[in-house]
């Protein structure tokens, strides 16, 4: 059972334009979420988080909004850049409702490729 | 800050043979750990919580004694790959972080070949 998706395995998108990544879920125990940006035989790099009791959350050239009804988040990256090309992983997180040992554990969507052409 | 280092980066050996991981948090303490493999075009999948000076806590369908976890200090992990062979192939990424609540921050994995 993927409890989390993301639905585009990859995005193509040219320099300087907007890069917009999707994620959804469907634990609604999920509270928190990251995005992180992996390239290949790399261990990956935290991006950006966002938790459930805001609707947005911006850093610089990245921005992660939150939908809970629909349980969706998404990742805006502008403008792009080439050396933005890589692949992107959602990751949720249950803090809240989860105790023991399953406090902090994070589950991966299957990642989307970015590609940003010059 | 928050730097976590993985060692080695690559192994290739014998099937059969077993083969440490270590995963060391630099500039920080990590009561907690996390052991992932990544297949090919998949996604990280978390295969255990290391817990500093306990048992680790491992996913449903991961072998204990395949994969040994020993988290003897703060600073340190390690993921031991027992008798190993060609299917335990993969990619090995630890994380750790600050607090179980802040973003864990991961090593840059160990790309493990059995021959």
């Amino acid at each position: 059972d993927q409890q989390v998706k993301q639905n585009s395995p990859s995005l193509s998108v040219q320099e300087g334009r907007i890069s917009i990544l999707n994620c959804d879920y469907t634990n609604s125990m999920f509270d928190y979420f990251l995005w992180y940006k992996k390239y290949p035989a790399e261990g990956p790099t935290f991006l950006i988080s966002i938790s459930s009791i805001k609707d947005k959350n911006e850093d610089g050239r990245f921005t992660v909004f939150l939908n809970k009804s629909a349980k969706h988040l998404s990742l805006h990256i502008v403008p792009s850049q080439p050396g933005d090309s890589a692949v992107y992983f959602c990751a949720a997180s249950a803090l809240t409702n989860a105790g023991g040992t399953s406090y902090g554990k994070l589950t991966f969507g299957q990642g989307t490729i970015l590609t940003v052409h010059p | 800050g928050a730097v976590v280092s993985q060692h080695p980066s690559w192994v290739i050996c014998k099937s059969g043979t077993s083969v440490k991981i270590e995963c060391r948090s630099l500039d920080f303490q990590a009561t907690t750990m996390f052991w992932y493999r990544q297949f090919p075009k998949q996604s990280l999948m978390l295969m255990a919580t290391s817990n500093e000076g306990s048992k680790a806590t491992y996913e449903q369908g991961v072998e204990k004694d395949k994969f040994l976890i020993n988290h003897a200090s703060l600073t340190l992990s390690t993921l031991t790959v027992t008798s190993a062979h060609p299917e335990d192939s993969s990619f090995y990424i630890c994380s750790a972080s600050l607090q179980l609540d802040q973003p864990q921050h991961f090593g840059d994995g160990t790309r493990l070949s059995i021959l």
